[in-house]
């Protein structure tokens, strides 16, 4: 079946510094990527998309690269700020049976500090 | 912004006990979802309702578990006898149409099983 694996956090940054996580992703047929965020106490919210190979996703500074060969999409960010300290869910559409259902991630808290 | 809410927020229950979660999905969607996360664990999808029907399921969703859309405006999930491995977070999700970049998600309710 479809999976997704993602680095497990937490992860803990200075403010302007660099952010990599990891995902990768397991699906028969072409299946759409996406990055949910969850900021504290509120519902998951839709990052950014890609829905086929080499897409680049990007919103609110943040990208990420459908990459088919290497079954990847690493979400990165330029300069991260106190206010992305969330958690970052990896995830896959399956439409497997004609509805839409979402496979995620396991999920990776971003702490980042002043 | 309209959005999905969720009530309670968090609830204690004693094994065996009946437990019923309520949603009120965004006003003009159609398609309705539960996912939970067991802590530490992926979100997983429970089931998909749609038409005043259960659409798809998964393996998780069994006898124990049922969902109800019973004014129009809420939409419920029921846990008939609760074990101690049903405590998770749970969400819910609706969306106007067929498509998961649509899905929006609510903040979730915390269930605690003893």
């Amino acid at each position: 079946g479809n999976s997704v694996t993602q680095m497990e956090g937490p992860v803990t940054l200075s403010e302007e510094a660099f952010l990599t996580i990891n995902c990768t992703y397991t699906a028969t047929g072409y299946p759409s990527l996406f990055w949910y965020v969850q900021y504290p106490g509120e519902g998951l919210q839709l990052l950014l998309k890609a829905t086929k190979a080499d897409d680049k996703g990007s919103n609110k500074g943040f990208e990420a690269t459908y990459r088919k060969e290497t079954t990847s999409f690493h979400l990165e960010k330029g300069s991260v700020q106190v206010s992305d300290s969330a958690v970052y869910f990896c995830a896959l559409s399956d439409s497997s049976g004609g509805y839409q259902k979402v496979t995620f991630g396991i999920g990776t808290k971003l702490q980042v500090i002043p | 912004e309209p959005e999905v809410t969720q009530t309670p927020s968090h609830q204690v229950t004693q094994m065996g006990q009946e437990v019923i979660l309520r949603c009120v999905p965004i006003s003009n969607h159609l398609y309705f979802y539960w996912y939970r996360q067991i802590l530490g664990q992926k979100v997983e999808f429970l089931v998909s309702f749609y038409n005043n029907e259960i659409s798809e399921k998964s393996e998780i969703f069994d006898d124990q578990f049922s969902v109800e859309r019973p004014d129009g405006s809420n939409f419920t999930l029921k846990i008939r006898s609760t074990k101690l491995e049903d405590s998770a977070m749970y969400f819910c999700a609706s969306t106007e149409q067929n498509t998961v970049e649509t899905q929006y998600f609510g903040p979730g309710t915390r269930l605690l099983v003893l």
